[in-house]
């Protein structure tokens, strides 16, 4: 069952702050974040394993929920850099195997 | 950081025709690769989970005889899209982890496939 990424599109001015939440409608075992460039392949960001789990890396961090039901994605004074998709991607049960299932993106602008 | 290559980045053939790629961890070995099939403005969809020495195991839809997966060393992954048709064009990606799903990927730069 994909996730589901909200807001689908963001356009900012470089310094404002952006979130990008991702959410299921079953717990979770993990919450990976990726952001990929056009014409790029994806770049891992961060994992959450962990209900209530924070992480964070300089002004890109990421929250996720005690029920493991929802994970934020949070960039402070964005920088031109930001711009891209960012994908959240949860880990699922099928089959017997693990896989990551992606959710449809959420495209980030940011502008002089 | 864990490298992983694809070759080649771009291939341009005629509808009937077989394309092999090639999907490398260049500074780890991988006990899994993921193959993504992702097409415009759309999210990364997994087509098979390849783990090195036993067979591939596909996603609902993906047909295994048309997408060929060999995984015959931790560092190697092949995938061959047999008698391709052009609704094959994709952008086509692979990931490499340690382990299990739950372990970071590390994606190629993907193969641009485009089916003439």
């Amino acid at each position: 069952q994909q996730p589901v990424q909200s807001p689908q599109a963001v356009i900012l001015r470089e310094g404002e702050d952006a979130v990008i939440n991702c959410s299921s409608s079953k717990a979770l075992y993990s919450v990976h974040w990726y952001r990929q460039k056009h014409g790029e392949a994806p770049v891992f960001l961060m994992i959450l394993l962990k209900g209530g789990e924070q992480k964070g890396h300089e002004k890109i961090s990421a929250s996720f929920n005690e029920k493991k039901q929802q994970s934020s994605l949070y960039l402070t004074a964005s920088q031109l850099s930001y711009s891209g998709t960012y994908f959240c991607g949860t880990e699922m049960m099928q089959g017997g195997s693990e896989k990551l299932v992606f959710g449809k993106g959420t495209k980030l602008t940011v502008n002089p | 950081g864990a490298v992983v290559s694809q070759h080649p980045s771009r291939v341009i053939c005629k509808s009937g025709t077989s394309v092999k790629i090639e999907c490398r961890s260049l500074d780890f070995q991988a006990t899994t690769m993921f193959w993504y099939r992702q097409f415009p403005k759309q999210s990364l969809m997994l087509m098979a989970t390849s783990n090195e020495g036993s067979k591939a195991t596909y996603e609902q839809g993906v047909e295994k005889d048309k997408f060929l997966i060999n995984h015959a060393s931790l560092t190697l992954s092949t995938l061959t899209v047999t008698s391709a048709h052009p609704e094959d064009s994709s952008f086509y990606i692979c990931s490499a982890s340690l382990g299990t799903a739950q372990e970071t990927q590390y994606f190629g730069p993907g193969t641009r496939l485009l089916v003439l």
